[in-house]
Parts: structure tokens; sequence; C-alpha cells
């Protein structure tokens, strides 16, 4: 399996800052996405993160509301914009490892907005 | 009709019993199938990809009905430490993106 990483693992925001999540894989994959699993509810893809393209967004999701990087293999970012108590979420990145088929979640990111 | 249903749970079991999961799908394209465990306020983890054969690991046994779009998942002998939700996850070709169920929560009590 691959080792995959997330930081901040928590946070308590105020309503309209943003928050940048990253997260760190330990060898090199082929598809990285972020979903949301909010309080008693599955899990939501909100997009696909493309090496050095912009991300793929699922209906509901847009760039503006959660732009998204991956400059390289192993490494993207999240970011939750202008947020909102609705923000309030688990954020988990999730990878597929190179010639895989099987898909790994990191630990998440805890998100509070007040 | 959602894409992934599954039983709603929680399902509540004394150790040692036999307890199964269903789980339906719509999309008839679909073409892998996973059952993933998530512990309370932690990550999914894969359990058991599910395989048109039936696929068993240890007390957990898989089985897929493509006629039917239909998968379950059989744990016997359950244990405290399967308490957990359990998710069914479904797959169309190629690296297309993972649907997810709801999931079905089971307690294993003393």
């Amino acid at each position: 399996s691959a080792v995959i990483s997330q930081k901040p693992s928590r946070d308590i925001c105020q309503r309209g800052t943003s928050l940048t999540i990253q997260c760190q894989v330990d060898s090199q994959v082929t598809m990285m996405f972020w979903y949301r699993q909010q309080p008693g509810q599955s899990l939501t893809l909100i997009a696909t993160a493309n090496q050095g393209s912009e991300a793929t967004y699922e209906s509901g999701f847009v760039i503006d509301k959660f732009p998204i990087s991956r400059p390289n293999l192993t490494f993207s970012t999240l970011t939750v914009s202008n947020m909102s108590p609705e923000d309030s979420s688990i954020y988990l990145c999730s990878v597929v490892r190179v010639g895989a088929d099987t898909q790994y979640f990191g630990p998440g990111t805890r998100l509070t907005v007040l | 009709r959602k894409e992934v249903e599954q039983d709603p749970g929680p399902f509540n079991v004394p150790e040692g019993a036999t307890v199964a999961f269903n789980c339906t799908y719509s999309n008839s394209a679909s073409q892998s199938f996973f059952w993933y465990r998530q512990d309370c306020r932690k990550e999914p983890k894969l359990l058991m990809s599910v395989y048109s054969s039936g696929n068993e690991d240890g007390r957990f046994t898989a089985q897929l009905n493509r006629a039917s779009q239909y998968i379950s998942l059989l744990i016997r002998d359950s244990k405290l430490s399967d308490s957990a939700t359990y998710l069914c996850v479904v797959r169309g070709s190629g690296y297309s993106t993972l649907t997810f169920g709801k999931g079905t929560m089971l307690l294993v009590s003393p």
C-alpha cells in the first residue's frame, strides 16, 4: 500500500478564511483525488488532481472554491476558499499507485469552520 | 435511484455471529468492485476486492452477481474488532472514479 500523509490533520477556522491542505505520497502514483466526507455521510469526490494541469472537478464543485495543485507525481494541495460552516467536513486525499488497481486514502484533514 | 445502495444499518450482532451485507449498483458498465472498512474517525481502508467468481479472505467472503448488479459481504465468526462501517464501492472501466455507498455500520457486542 502507499503511505499517504496529510497536513494539517485538523484545523478550526473562521468563516471567510481559506485553508490549504497538503497531501504527500511516498511513491509515484498515477491518480490523485480529493474527497469530502461530511458528518454521517459517505465520501463525495471533489476532483481529480492532474499533474501539471487544471484539476477535473465533479458536479457541484468549482475551481474558485476548491483550487487544487499537483506539481508532481507525489504531491497535491487542496484549498478550501472563503470558508463557511457548511464546509466543515473531513477532507481526504486518495491515490492509485502506478501499475495498481487499488485506491488508498490518506488519514484525512478534519476541518471545523466557525 | 442511487448509484450504490447498501443495507441500512446499524447491524448489532453478538460475537461469533455470521452477518451479511448487501449492496446494489445502478451502472451496468461498472467493472471493479470493492469493500472498504472505515473505523470511527479514520480513513477508509480496503478490505477486499470483489471478483466475479467470488473470493474469500479468512472470515470474509465477497460475492458479485453481475446480472443482478448485486454485491455481498459475509463475515463469519464476528469479532469485537469487526465493529466498523463497511462501504460498498464501485468503479467503471479503466481509471474512472470510485462511487461509494453510504456504508453499513456493524456493531459486534460481547
